[in-house]
């Protein structure tokens, strides 16, 4: 079955350090992934998609991700944290030729000062 | 873009009373319509989707049950509410295809 690893239920980064969120999927066929980012008491807001494009992604707010066939891995990366990116973000996967979106458990960012 | 109304925002219900949660969709037709629960502290939880109108696929046996009325209408109950059915509820669509999922803004119900 197709499942979803996050790495690190918690991170924290200082202000203007690199974020680097990892996520690893298991899949016998490259699947699309998903990046979302979640406030508080809010629902989920698409960051970046994989659709098997180009396997350097970049989203929305400064962040990216890079598709690794050969690591199965859609990590999700930005060079710089604001204090503003503090919340939590969730990997998905969607299989093709599925309707089901399968989340990883989710990583809390934590920015500190 | 799609945009998907939920409400009410925060509902405080005993346990034993009946649910009734709706989401609607403005901006597409035909949408696939999803309902998730999120507990304190995890990630999201698959409870139904429906790929047309009549049509739910439940994906985990519970005390919930999902009806779709209309195109773009989505609606979750329970005739008696459980302390477990506590949690932050989200409806999403996306249309037909391997498209990406919009998210309404959830439902946060606390069962007591």
């Amino acid at each position: 079955a197709q499942s979803v690893t996050q790495l690190g239920s918690h991170v924290s980064v200082s202000e203007g350090a690199l974020v680097l969120l990892r996520c690893n999927y298991s899949s016998s066929v490259p699947p699309y992934l998903f990046w979302y980012v979640q406030y508080p008491n809010q629902g989920l807001q698409l960051l970046l998609k994989y659709t098997s494009a180009a396997t350097l992604v970049k989203g929305i707010n400064g962040f990216e991700a890079e598709f690794k066939k050969s690591e199965t891995s859609f990590h999700l990366t930005k060079p710089s944290a604001h204090m503003s990116d503090a919340a939590e973000y969730f990997c998905v996967v969607r299989p093709p030729g599925t309707y089901k979106y399968i989340f990883g458990t989710g990583t809390r960012l934590k920015v500190l000062a | 873009s799609q945009t998907i109304h939920q409400w009410p925002a925060t509902l405080v219900q005993p346990v034993g009373s009946p649910l009734s949660l709706e989401c609607t969709v403005e901006g597409t037709s035909n949408p696939n319509l999803y309902w998730y629960r999120q507990a304190a502290g995890r990630g999201l939880q698959l409870l139904f989707y429906s790929v047309g109108i009549g049509q739910i696929s439940s994906e985990v046996p519970q005390n919930l049950s999902a009806s779709r009325p209309q195109d773009r209408q989505f609606i979750l109950s329970s005739k008696k509410l459980l302390l477990s059915d506590s949690g932050f509820y989200l409806c999403a669509c996306n249309r037909q295809g391997p498209e990406t999922q919009y998210f309404g803004p959830g439902t946060r119900l606390l069962v007591l």
